[in-house]
């Protein structure tokens, strides 16, 4: 079976400009989430979506940001009018649940680089 | 405030060596702590678990250890590789609802040959 897969792995853009980055969950997991990691830093957690329920965007760090996951899988986080701080690796991960002990399955990154 | 501090923030090691992770949390009320592997450029990949109730667990070369009363883990490697180089990250979940796992920053570790 498949892990939990992002694209593109590599996006360049420049300052102002939007970008869309996708993941795509494991099959059968009902919760996603979205985190930043900036350079030898730890993980910063963006948002969360756990089945039909409101996600929980208490992560985000400006309304520039917004992530959708339509149909309870795929996943797309926009970032509008890209700032060079916004400069980082975006991990995704799925898990089987949204309960704690359930493990989290990560995707291998979108580095992210605004010029 | 509900925090994950890992110490050391990195270490060298030479191959064959043994060396030890430390992790110390504030996070309340206690779910779970897990310690992930992440390679450079990979995603994070977990290598044990433990619950309140557990204070060991073993993936191969790898042990964990879990002081709920201090609130302190640790990682110990046995006879590292050159793969083990790689960031080791503490994680600590909490038991409430919504999201609630804090992330520490994790120490990366340089095993030369």
């Amino acid at each position: 079976g498949a892990g939990v897969s992002q694209s593109p792995s590599n996006k360049v853009t420049e300052k102002g400009k939007d970008v869309e980055l996708r993941c795509d969950p494991i099959s059968g997991h009902t919760a996603l989430y979205w985190y930043r990691q900036s350079l030898g830093q730890g993980l910063e957690f963006l948002i969360y979506f756990q089945g039909n329920s409101a996600p929980d965007k208490s992560g985000l760090p400006s309304d520039r940001f917004s992530a959708e996951r339509t149909g309870g899988s795929v996943s797309t986080l926009t970032i509008q009018r890209t700032q060079q701080e916004d400069s980082a690796v975006y991990l995704c991960a799925s898990s089987l649940g949204g309960a704690p002990e359930n493990e989290q399955f990560f995707g291998p990154g979108t580095r992210l680089t605004v010029l | 405030k509900n925090q994950v501090e890992q110490s050391p923030q990195s270490l060298i090691i030479l191959e064959g060596k043994n060396c030890t992770l430390q992790c110390n949390y504030t996070v309340s009320p206690f779910s779970n702590l897990r310690w992930y592997k992440q390679d450079t450029g990979r995603g994070p990949v977990s290598l044990t678990i433990m619950t309140f109730s557990e204070n060991t667990k073993s993936n191969g070369r790898y042990t964990a250890t879990l002081d709920a009363d201090t609130k302190q883990s640790s990682l110990h490697i046995t006879a590292s590789q050159l793969s083990d180089s790689a960031s080791y990250i503490c994680v600590v979940s909490a038991n409430t609802g919504g999201f609630k796992t804090i992330f520490g920053a994790g120490t990366r570790l340089f095993v030369k040959a």
